[in-house]
């Protein structure tokens, strides 16, 4: 069974001050691996995709990584508008209908 | 671009009606459509894959009964709520993964906040 496991539950930063968001995940052959923001009261907006062990992605302060057991998402100098739940899933290879397997989340204060 | 939209935001029923909520892909074509459902402070569970013109296929402790889903076009999928309790409030969220772009990614609705009384 494909599981993903986010840390820490939740994160308080002072604006300005880098951190890194963790997902930990098992599956039967990675297809790919998907990092999503949630605001509260909204549906996930889409950040980042990764395919394979060693691919990077950037947007703003935002980096993603990945290796075979885990992904990290580096924020660098947040801001309080980066204050929000980050959702990481993936696919497993051979999902019909791209199936993905959520983790609970890391939810980010960021405070001025 | 990838724009999903969801219609209604919010509804309030009473317990024993049934409730239609529609999700769109606005700027590009989805064969598939997902239905979610999230509780507060939970992440999403999937409750349904929805595939244009066929049936959708549900997950495991879904009944397919009690919430149907029909994706008619390449557009438009709704997910309606038949005869709704209060135990089936929830935020419901759809996701859709364009058609022909070789993407696994999928792109998320706003989300329907349902609140049975």
């Amino acid at each position: 069974e494909d599981q993903v496991t986010q840390s820490p539950e939740a994160l308080r930063l002072q604006e300005g001050e880098s951190s890194s968001l963790n997902c930990s995940y098992t599956v039967s052959g990675l297809r790919g691996l998907f990092w999503y923001r949630q605001d509260p009261g909204k549906g996930p907006e889409f950040l980042f995709t990764l395919y394979s062990a060693g691919e990077e992605k950037e947007k703003e302060r935002l980096k993603a990584t990945l290796t075979k057991k885990e992904s990290f998402l580096h924020i660098t100098a947040p801001k309080p508008e980066d204050s929000a739940t980050y959702l990481c899933a993936v696919q497993a290879a051979g999902t019909s209908g791209s199936r993905l397997t959520f983790g609970e989340g890391t939810q980010l204060t960021v405070n001025p | 671009g990838a724009v999903v939209s969801q219609h209604p935001s919010r509804v309030i029923c009473k317990s024993g009606t049934s409730v239609k909520i529609e999700c769109r892909s606005l700027d590009f074509q989805a064969t598939t459509m997902f239905w979610y459902r999230q509780f507060p402070k939970q992440s999403l569970m999937l409750m349904a894959t929805s595939n244009e013109g066929s049936k959708a296929t549900y997950e495991q402790g879904v009944e397919k009964d009690k919430f149907l889903i029909n994706h008619a076009s390449l557009t438009l999928s709704t997910l309606t709520v038949t005869s709704a309790h209060p135990e089936d409030s929830s935020f419901y969220i759809c996701s859709a993964r364009p058609a022909g772009t070789g993407t696994d990614t999928q792109y998320f609705g706003p989300g329907t906040r349902l609140t049975v009384l």
